[in-house]
């Protein structure tokens, strides 16, 4: 099975703050990987797709990066409505699919 | 508009049976796998399996195999979740979601989901 991880387990920021999570992979998942956002009591959200794609009506602020194992979710400038648990997710093993453990961004 | 609506919450007691529903709208239900995803109470996503409606095509999460069914009926444009005999540590809250993409995957669409409570 592919592992997933992320870093941190979670975080507090200001608002107006760039916040960057990770997700690591245990072999090679190409540029399957994608992120998603949950808010309290809410549904997940998919924000970015294929490592670096912007899913249609996520605010811009928000950004991926990476290929091979590492990866990276950027809030360049957090917001209040950005508190939210964010999760990474592979989708390179067609059969199994496997989330990262997510990441709990907090406001200060 | 695409829409994933599921069935409501449920309380079960260990040993019996259970059938949750995801009811799909807005789009050819046929044409997209659907997956099923648990969350249990304060925890993470968790993959469970997934379903093409158009033939029934099924996988499963090795954790999930043998513990639950899923299927579908297109007729009614509706994916299923069945457990003949749940536990005490099924208890979590069950999403269903559409998978889209290509080549690489993801769930674009997700249901409101369903709280599965299983208590003596």
């Amino acid at each position: 099975d592919i592992q997933m991880t992320q870093s941190p387990s979670s975080l507090s920021a200001s608002v107006g703050d760039r916040v960057t999570i990770t997700c690591r992979a245990s072999q090679s998942i190409s540029s399957y990987l994608n992120w998603y956002q949950q808010k309290p009591g809410k549904a997940p959200k998919l924000l970015i797709y294929d490592a670096s794609s912007l899913q249609s009506g996520v605010p811009s602020r928000f950004s991926g990066s990476g290929s091979g194992t590492d990866f990276t979710l950027t809030i360049s400038s957090l917001q209040p409505e950005d508190l939210a648990t964010y999760y990474c997710q592979q989708s390179y093993s067609t059969s199994l699919w496997t989330f990262g453990q997510g990441t709990k961004v907090e406001i200060k | 508009e695409v829409q994933l609506v599921q069935s409501g919450a449920e309380v079960k007691k260990p040993g019996e049976s259970l059938k949750i529903s995801c009811k799909g709208s807005g789009y050819s239900f046929t044409s997209y796998w659907i997956g099923w995803v648990r969350q249990m109470p304060g925890k993470g996503l968790e993959w469970m399996g997934i379903i093409y409606p158009g033939d029934s095509d099924t996988r499963y999460s090795p954790s999930f195999q043998g513990q639950v069914t899923i299927s579908a009926d297109k007729s009614i444009s509706t994916a299923y979740l069945q457990w003949s005999s749940l536990k005490a540590s099924d208890t979590a809250m069950y999403y269903c979601a559409r998978r889209n993409g290509h080549p690489t995957y993801y769930f674009d669409y997700w249901g409101q989901g369903t709280l599965v409570t299983v208590s003596a």
